[in-house]
């Protein structure tokens, strides 16, 4: 079964520091997400990417954040400067429309800034 | 109000025995449903949509409340593998976002 992947698996960051967790959605999917869980928190929405454009994105994702789709398979999310309270599982999600169309998640990047 | 809100639990539950959860959600709106499990530290995966009529798979049944706003879950003979957290997500005013509850911990014991 095709599957989001996501690397790495872990990333250890110096707060201040500027950091890209990157993406491979499922190949015939045109949506594309990302999602932060902080430890013992809920999933929280940071941005939807269509079309190779931001179709959507929460308070969450300020200019702290930005997304590109470098090819035709990576998604990324850039961090620049990073916080403390930037600690958190990364997920990535895909899906093929938008609706009622479930969105398949990849196994999360925990990102750790000390 | 909550956009999405869940019983946490934890609901503690004899294995083999039939348990059931609810979700509210808020925005009269939303157009899909669905149900995530996530076990500790992993990924959400998707366990099922949810359908106006209501829909079965296997041990899984959920039903959808649209005059009460409300999705829920039911689970017939519990195996010690459904111990998870079960999440509630409903999609917002617009196409894209998904919006969570906060999750129910099913604990199931031998």
């Amino acid at each position: 079964e095709p599957e989001v992947t996501q690397t790495p698996s872990h990333q250890v960051t110096q707060m201040g520091q500027e950091v890209i967790l990157r993406c491979v959605p499922i190949s015939n999917h045109l949506y594309f997400y990302w999602y932060r869980q902080i430890l013992g928190q809920k999933v929280e929405f940071l941005v939807s990417f269509y079309n190779n454009e931001i179709s959507e994105k929460s308070e969450i994702f300020d200019d702290q954040f930005s997304v590109e789709r470098p090819d035709g398979s990576n998604f990324t999310l850039k961090i620049r400067s990073t916080k403390l309270e930037d600690s958190a599982m990364y997920f990535c999600a895909s899906s093929p429309g938008t609706r009622s169309q479930p969105q398949h998640f990849g196994d999360g990047t925990r990102l750790s800034i000390l | 109000r909550k956009e999405v809100e869940q019983d946490p639990g934890p609901f503690n539950v004899p294995e083999g025995a039939t348990v059931a959860f609810n979700c509210t959600y808020s925005n009269s709106a939303s157009q899909s449903f669905f149900w995530y499990r996530q076990d500790c530290r992993k990924e959400p995966k998707l366990l099922m949509s949810v359908y106006s009529s209501g829909n079965e798979d296997g041990r899984f049944t959920a039903q959808l409340n649209r005059a009460s706003q409300y999705i829920s879950l039911l689970i017939r003979d519990s195996k010690l593998s459904d111990s998870a957290t079960y999440l509630c997500v409903v999609t917002g005013g617009s196409n894209y976002q998904l919006i969570w509850g906060a999750g129910t911990k099913l604990i199931i014991k031998p």
